[in-house]
């Protein structure tokens, strides 16, 4: 067990829907990261948070994409108007102590049809 | 920026035996950690082993160990005694020291796979 739960596991959707994935760091970690992958590819770094603040935001990260983590805790990450080139997977990790490691979510697969 | 590169899309071993993943870099800075993940098919990514930059010792974890050398930026895995669940992607990941976060960059993997 990484503590990191993501929900959904799965969402599929239609071209044009927003959605939204969540993501449950067990409590002490305060440093949250999204990362996208795609079929075949290694995962992309997306966007990180230290506590509630947004540190840091990829140039991946259109201004369709939207996330935030409201009082240090758990982290949504919303997709609005979903194309198809948003099927991935998108994975949420928290860091695991001094040595730069992050641990990982089982991930939120998105399809768009 | 740095970069990370596995050149080897698929490798294949048979069961017991050892395999070598290569991985290479490319940063200026001169501390930071490089990793290997596993990632099992429909599983969460799970960290294999990590190696910090200013170790000159390699890093080894039960039937894992790396071979890392520096001047060339070079970092590659090594399995000994491959078994069925070693089977996965296996990804290269570094990170800097220096920025204060944990920010991964990973190379695009490679997926090995273990015959009976």
């Amino acid at each position: 067990d990484t503590g990191v739960s993501q929900d959904p596991r799965h969402k599929i959707t239609k071209r044009g829907q927003n959605v939204t994935f969540r993501c449950d760091p067990i409590s002490e970690h305060n440093r949250l990261y999204w990362y996208r992958q795609t079929l075949g590819q290694g995962p992309e770094f997306l966007t990180y948070f230290q506590n509630e603040a947004q540190l840091e935001k990829s140039r991946l990260l259109s201004d369709r994409f939207s996330a935030e983590r409201p009082k240090g805790s758990f982290s949504t990450l919303e997709i609005q108007r979903t194309e198809q080139g948003d099927s991935a997977m998108y994975l949420c990790a928290r860091a695991g102590g001094p040595n730069g490691e992050l641990f990982f979510g089982e991930g939120s697969r998105l399809t768009v049809l | 920026a740095q970069t990370v590169t596995q050149s080897q899309p698929e490798m294949s071993v048979q069961e017991a035996e050892t395999v070598t993943l290569s991985c290479t870099y490319d940063t200026s800075e001169s501390d930071y950690y490089l990793f290997w993940y596993k990632q099992p098919p429909s599983r969460q990514m799970i960290l294999v082993i990590r190696q910090e930059a200013y170790k000159q010792q390699n890093a080894t974890e039960n039937r894992f160990s790396v071979n890392f050398q520096k001047a060339a930026k070079s970092f590659s895995l090594k399995i000994s005694d491959s078994q069925l669940g070693d089977a996965a992607m296996y990804f290269c990941a570094y990170t800097s020291r220096q920025g204060g976060s944990e920010k991964l960059v990973f190379g695009k993997g490679t997926k090995l796979t273990v015959n009976p």
